[in-house]
């Protein structure tokens, strides 16, 4: 029951740019897009989240289109610690994770 | 410190058995959850506390039971336990349940074997 679309798996090489897309074609004005991630089988981690501008914190930045009907999140160096399922949120009266992105960083 | 706690981090025990998951958070959130991840790894929302209130049931069996004390402590207690509910188990809270403000932050998990 996710707003989302996400990419069951991707692949990026260590210190480059991972850009992971998110589908949210049914999004309404008010509704926040999150990011999470969660390491192998700890606890899931917040990651960041936006309205409509774009957003940067220490790990990673969100880019959200102008119409607001999808998103990317960017790691800008992915490390070997990156590897990880990387779920996007539309948060509607609670946050419900979908399937999510497994990222792979290789070496 | 440990912002969200939760005990045990592993319990194995009978079909039929009562048994119960502890979690506190020393963050001075107002709002608490608790999530089950299967085996598929699907991670699925079961209850949601604001300010000890129950705000959120998600057709969960009566079997579960969640109970908050007071706003740092959301305890989750299994009756008549059964193979369907091993799992995973996460306590999670954040600062509100407004859209804005509704960040995660979870436990460790606990897993829970049911033979």
């Amino acid at each position: 029951d996710a707003k989302t679309t996400q990419p069951p798996s991707m692949d990026c090489a260590e210190g480059r740019a991972a850009n992971l897309p998110c589908n949210h074609s049914t999004i309404s004005g008010n509704e926040y897009v999150y990011w999470y991630r969660q390491i192998h089988s700890q606890g899931p981690q917040y990651i960041i989240h936006g309205l409509k501008n774009n957003e940067t914190n220490e790990m990673a930045s969100l880019i959200i289109t102008e119409d607001r009907k999808s998103s990317t999140l960017i790691l800008p160096h992915a490390t070997l610690r990156d590897t990880a399922v990387y779920y996007c949120i539309v948060r509607v009266e609670a946050m419900r994770f979908g399937a999510g992105t497994r990222l792979t960083v290789k070496p | 410190d440990t912002a969200v706690s939760q005990t045990p981090k592993y319990l194995v025990t009978q079909m039929g058995n009562d048994k119960s998951i502890k979690c506190e958070q020393n963050l001075g959130h107002d709002t608490m959850y608790w999530y089950k991840q299967d085996s598929k790894k699907f991670l699925k929302i079961m209850f949601s506390y604001n300010n000890k209130e129950l705000i959120i049931n998600e057709t969960v069996p009566n079997r579960f039971s969640p109970k908050s004390p007071d706003k740092a402590h959301l305890n989750l207690h299994i009756n008549s336990l059964e193979l369907g509910d091993s799992a995973v188990y996460f306590c999670a809270s954040s600062p509100s349940r407004v859209g804005h403000n509704e960040k995660l932050f979870f436990g460790s998990g606990t897993q829970l074997s049911v033979l």
